[in-house]
């Protein structure tokens, strides 16, 4: 699976949008992008996926660059409850090989949303 | 989204015993279900993963036989830490997804606490 590559940590003011980058430059077509959260001594929390086009559900929206080799999740109104390490992951979408369907967590970017 | 459940949520065992964790999906039939490991203030590691059926595949450097996976129904996965020792205190977390298609969403448990006295 790609490598990707985030910033370690972001601040961000409660009620303003937090744009968290992502890096992907050696994302496959038959990868998907995906993002997770993880709330200190909780279990990881899926907010998104996408392939190419932008996606947006009731907690964020995910922008794709058109080559794919970046992505940006945007928290809309960030609150006190958004804290937390934010993972970016690709993840092959096809079966083969020993890869198959793995998620693998890097570092995580360390979100900090104040008041 | 679906609901993973782990139990306990936390436990304290003493050096040279094993236990047990039980990690279950509520609403949806786990086809693949997913081991991870993390240590304070470290990433989540992958260490083994479990088809309904099959035996567990594990990823490189975790002992298969120290770490027993069982997954013998589409809701019930168990991970035995066998003759547990204080390096193996860490987070324990599991992971589900319905399905076996790799787009699939992958849901994840609370997470269990693991400390050897």
């Amino acid at each position: 699976d790609a490598k990707t590559t985030q910033p370690p940590s972001m601040d961000c003011a409660e009620g303003r949008a937090a744009n968290l980058p992502c890096n992907h430059s050696t994302i496959s077509g038959n990868e998907y992008v995906y993002w997770y959260r993880q709330i200190h001594s909780q279990g990881p929390q899926y907010i998104i996926h996408g392939l190419k086009n932008n996606e947006t559900n009731e907690m964020a929206s995910l922008i794709i660059t058109e080559d794919r080799k970046s992505s940006t999740l945007i928290l809309p109104h960030a609150t006190l409850r958004d804290t937390a390490v934010y993972y970016c992951i690709v993840r092959v979408a096809n079966a083969g090989g020993t890869s198959y369907g793995k998620l693998t967590f890097g570092q995580g970017t360390i979100l900090t949303v104040h008041p | 989204g679906a609901v993973v459940s782990q139990h306990p949520s936390w436990v304290i065992c003493k050096s040279g015993t094993s236990v047990k964790i039980e990690c279950r999906s509520l609403d949806f039939q786990a086809t693949t279900m997913f081991w991870y490991r993390q240590f304070p203030k470290q990433s989540l590691m992958l260490m083994a993963t479990s088809n309904e059926g099959s035996k567990a595949t594990y990823e490189q450097g975790v002992e298969k036989d120290k770490f027993l996976i069982n997954h013998a129904s589409l809701t019930l996965s168990t991970l035995t830490v066998t003759s547990a020792h204080p390096e193996d205190s860490s987070f324990y977390i599991c992971s589900a997804r319905e399905g076996r298609q790799p787009r699939n969403e992958q849901f994840f448990g609370p997470g269990t606490r693991l400390t050897v006295l």
